[in-house]
């Protein structure tokens, strides 16, 4: 398997502008999450789904943030319209819950900056 | 909300020296506690797990130890090498949904 994979790996944007970003899960797994990481707030939790369900939501900023699962193997994250403060490096990871094992495989990142 | 907290934020050794880094959680109901590596410009990588069940886990030159009553644990590398520089995170969970709060991250520089 090729792992959790992210796209895109870089973007650069305005303010205003939409940004999506998109996940691709194991095979087989059934829980995803979506982790912002910056220098000063560490890595957030956004939002996880189980079996395509968001379960939690509290940790997306605000309005402009929204997150989708269509199907059980992809996932989107928008930020519409974006800020510069939204930059940071978006992680999403995806496990098989149900396994003794809690462990989160992450993608590589996206990393987003808004000027 | 499970609060996590991890010191130090930096730690700078000596090559072959040891290092030691020591999280606390709030929530009793934690029962998961895993630490990820995280190279520069790298994805987050599980490296050791512990589960309240047990007091200590070793797997080679890396150790953790929990504290249930005191609710803190701790990530030990022995031995260590230039390979172990990077940020390394703790985490907690209640296990079930597999939710992770992470620590804000120890940055680990290992002096040749």
């Amino acid at each position: 398997d090729a792992g959790v994979i992210q796209s895109p790996r870089h973007e650069v944007t305005e303010m205003g502008q939409e940004v999506t970003l998109r996940c691709k899960l194991i095979s087989g797994h059934n829980s995803l999450f979506w982790y912002r990481q910056t220098m000063m707030r560490g890595l957030e939790l956004l939002i996880y789904f189980n079996n395509n369900v968001p379960i939690d939501d509290s940790g997306m900023p605000e309005d402009r943030f929204s997150a989708k699962m269509p199907n059980a193997s992809f996932s989107t994250l928008k930020i519409q319209p974006s800020e510069p403060r939204d930059s940071a490096v978006y992680f999403c990871a995806s496990s098989r819950r149900g396994l003794n094992t809690g462990e989160l495989f992450f993608g590589e990142g996206s990393r987003l900056t808004v000027l | 909300g499970e609060n996590v907290e991890q010191h130090p934020s930096t730690l700078s050794v000596q090559e072959g020296d040891s290092a030691v880094i020591k999280c606390t959680y709030s929530d009793s109901a934690s029962n998961y506690f895993p630490w990820y590596k995280q190279e520069l410009g790298k994805r987050p990588q599980l490296i050791i797990d512990i589960r309240s069940n047990v007091g200590e886990k070793k797997d080679q030159r890396i150790a953790v130890t929990l504290n249930k009553t005191a609710k803190h644990f701790s990530l030990h590398i022995t031995e260590t090498q230039p390979e172990d520089s990077a940020v390394y995170f703790c985490a907690a969970s209640k296990g079930g949904d597999y939710k992770l709060s992470f620590g804000a991250g120890t940055t680990v520089t290992v002096r040749a």
